[in-house]
């Protein structure tokens, strides 16, 4: 089935520098939606690309999609200690049932 | 408030013994979900529904039923309850094609 793997597990920054999580996917994907969990909360939706090549900014946040709809990344631009938490991708196939499959998450760790 | 409500937040329950989780979405959604997240924060799907049908029924063991009673509300009975089951329940609500929703989790842990 499909899969959706995530690079690095885990990744430890000092407040200030860069940091990106890459996310890649087993099968085509129809979107990518990106979410965040803070310690011991639920995700939340971040933003959702759709088009071959997409990229979006939300202020220190950029995301982008592969060409092949196959891979995204994150890249967060001098990270704030309210950065902290996991980030996860999710990959749609498309189909009947439009199932999100979540990646296995990148926990980042902001030392201020 | 508009959200995805489930309850209990937290459940600490005995081998063997059975156990529901309720979830309710006032956000009007047409889909609703249910996912584990295990302790390496890997997130599974379980189950799916759409307008109260079952569209997504992932590899889970017999012992987990889920019920949609209305499109507004999802629920999940587990039975005999084993150590493995311990995790995170997150309740989930969307538009078909769009980004979900999260409930706050119910932690389960089974002694």
């Amino acid at each position: 089935g499909q899969q959706v793997m995530q690079i690095p597990q885990y990744q430890h920054v000092q407040e200030g520098e860069d940091f990106t999580t890459y996310c890649n996917s087993s099968t085509t994907l129809s979107n990518i939606q990106w979410y965040k969990q803070r310690p011991g909360g639920h995700p939340v939706f971040l933003i959702q690309l759709v088009k071959s090549g997409e990229v979006k900014k939300q202020k220190r946040l950029t995301f982008q999609f592969g060409e092949a709809k196959k891979n995204s990344s994150l890249h967060i631009t001098a990270t704030q200690t309210t950065d902290v938490g996991t980030y996860f991708c999710a990959g749609q196939e498309g189909g009947a049932t439009n199932k999100l499959i979540f990646g296995t998450g990148t926990l980042l760790a902001v030392q201020p | 408030d508009t959200a995805v409500s489930q309850t209990p937040k937290y459940l600490v329950t005995q081998m063997g013994n059975d156990k529901s989780i309720k979830c309710e979405q006032n956000l009007g959604h047409d889909t609703m979900y249910w996912y584990k997240q295990d302790s390496k924060k890997f997130l599974k799907i379980m189950f799916s529904y759409n307008n109260k049908e079952l569209i997504i029924n992932e590899t889970v063991p017999n012992r987990f039923s889920p019920k949609s009673p209305d499109k507004a509300h999802l629920n999940l009975h587990i039975n005999s309850l084993e150590l493995g089951d311990s995790a995170v329940y997150f309740c989930a609500s969307s538009y078909s094609n769009s980004p979900l929703h999260f409930g706050n989790g119910t932690r389960l842990t089974v002694t």
